[in-house]
């Protein structure tokens, strides 16, 4: 059965702290993603992986990093969080690159930054 | 760039009411086409996709076309339940192209 785990389904935090987001699946995919879903938005692409330590920005990286130091593992990481990064954010894992390819979600980790 | 555009909702049914949401994409060449689906507290899993064109996705008692004429591919349901309560996502696909998501639908079925 395949498996994206998220660390942590809720997290609050503080303006200026640093935040990291942690995300690991199982099914040995090539590729990596990184969302954020906001009321009347949909999900939004931070960024995505597809090979260890390779990333590419999504439509939206500012305020954010990510590293893939494991195939595994793809870290998201708010250097200084701010109120508006508080949302729902959702990590993905697909197989190498293809249109058939569909994507696999974790259940999410809902941030809050006061 | 790739786009899909999605009925907005809230969509509220009665139980066994027939459900369509509507869904258009514009993309180049002819992407892969997917409905994911959200339940309260989870994320994103897959409904149904079809990849080329006249391909019918179906899972679950859901289907959808994909109609390249009309770029179009609703989702549509014969009888729904409380149990579809969810928020539904259509997404495109395109080679080596990232995912797009539309907005989402939130659907209520009501007993």
């Amino acid at each position: 059965d395949v498996k994206v785990t998220q660390s942590s389904r809720y997290l609050v935090k503080r303006t200026g702290e640093k935040v990291f987001l942690e995300c690991v699946q199982d099914m040995d995919h090539e590729n990596m993603f990184w969302y954020r879903q906001d009321p009347g938005l949909g999900l939004r692409l931070i960024y995505f992986s597809y090979d260890v330590k390779m990333k590419e920005k999504g439509d939206i990286p500012e305020g954010y990093s990510v590293s893939r130091e494991k195939k595994e593992r793809f870290s998201l990481i708010l250097e200084s969080a701010s109120t508006n990064q508080t949302s729902m954010y959702l990590c993905a894992s697909s197989p190498a690159l293809g249109a058939k390819n569909i994507q696999y979600f974790g259940a999410g980790t809902r941030l809050s930054v006061l | 760039g790739n786009s899909v555009t999605q009925m907005e909702g809230p969509v509220t049914l009665s139980e066994e009411a027939f459900l369509t949401i509507n869904c258009t994409y514009t993309a180049t060449g002819y992407p892969s086409l997917f409905w994911y689906v959200q339940y309260p507290g989870e994320g994103l899993q897959l409904l149904l996709k079809a990849t080329k064109a006249d391909d019918k996705g179906s899972n679950k008692g859901f289907e959808a076309t994909y109609r390249k004429e009309t770029t179009s591919f609703h989702l549509e349901k014969g009888s729904v339940q409380v149990s579809d309560s969810a928020v539904y996502f259509c997404a495109s696909r395109g080679g080596y192209q990232k995912v797009t998501f539309g907005t989402g639908t939130k659907l209520q079925v009501i007993p």
